[in-house]
């Protein structure tokens, strides 16, 4: 059945590497969101597309964070230098709009856990 | 500054007793709610998307209304069953940013 699939599952890194974190969407769906979940925080969300176009991230810490959807099979999150405090694990979901932004059901990838030493 | 809030933080029932908790909202600049089933250790699965005030969503045995106006919204499970625990996430959307606030959740363990 389809899925959300993300890669890798697990990373751990050196504080100032890159890191890229990938997302592949339901084949059809038109809405990708990026969100993170930390102990401190919870779950939040970083950004999301629609169509491949970027409609917000401002959740997401400019300097460092980064994110793309060069095609429509494949969302990107990049982090760039990496930093401890970056530590969590980050869901790629996906959904098709058919009414209104954000009244989609989501569907959510198994997550990709990162550890920043 | 929007804060959502979710009650209880956790709870324990007995297999087959009924329960609900509540997710409050700002009950101005309301968009939409999410509710979402997030058991340990898997990814968070979505159960109901509600924009309407007075709405009121089905799957299964689990059930959600939705008042906008004095800003809550109930989820209850009938019957409740082992497999129904989990964490019980909702997110209010606000109206113009489109901005995702999370509740911390309901922690719900079914006793066998």
């Amino acid at each position: 059945d389809a899925r959300v699939t993300q890669t890798p599952r697990h990373k751990v890194t050196e504080m100032g590497q890159e890191v890229t974190m990938r997302c592949q969407p339901i084949l059809g769906h038109n809405t990708v969101f990026w969100y993170r979940q930390t102990m401190m925080q919870g779950l939040e969300l970083l950004a999301y597309f629609r169509n491949r176009a970027p409609l917000d991230d401002s959740g997401m810490p400019k300097d460092r964070f980064s994110a793309e959807m060069p095609d429509a099979t494949l969302a990107t999150l990049k982090i760039q230098p990496s930093e401890p405090r970056d530590s969590a694990v980050y869901f790629c979901a996906s959904g098709t709009v058919s009414g209104i932004v954000h009244g989609e059901t989501q569907y959510f990838g198994p997550g990709t856990r990162l550890l920043v030493l | 500054i929007l804060n959502v809030e979710q009650s209880p933080q956790s709870l324990h029932v007995q297999e087959g007793d009924s329960t609900n908790f509540t997710c409050s909202f700002p009950s101005s600049n309301f968009y939409a709610l999410h509710w979402y089933r997030w058991e340990t250790a898997k990814s968070p699965e979505a159960l109901f998307v509600m924009t309407l005030n007075g709405d009121e969503k089905k799957k299964g045995r689990i059930s959600a209304t939705l008042n906008t106006k004095e800003g809550y919204s109930y989820l209850y499970i009938k019957g409740s069953q082992p497999e129904d625990s989990a964490t019980y996430l909702c997110a209010f959307i606000a109206s113009g940013t489109y901005k995702y606030i999370f509740g911390t959740g309901t922690r719900l363990k079914v006793l066998a």
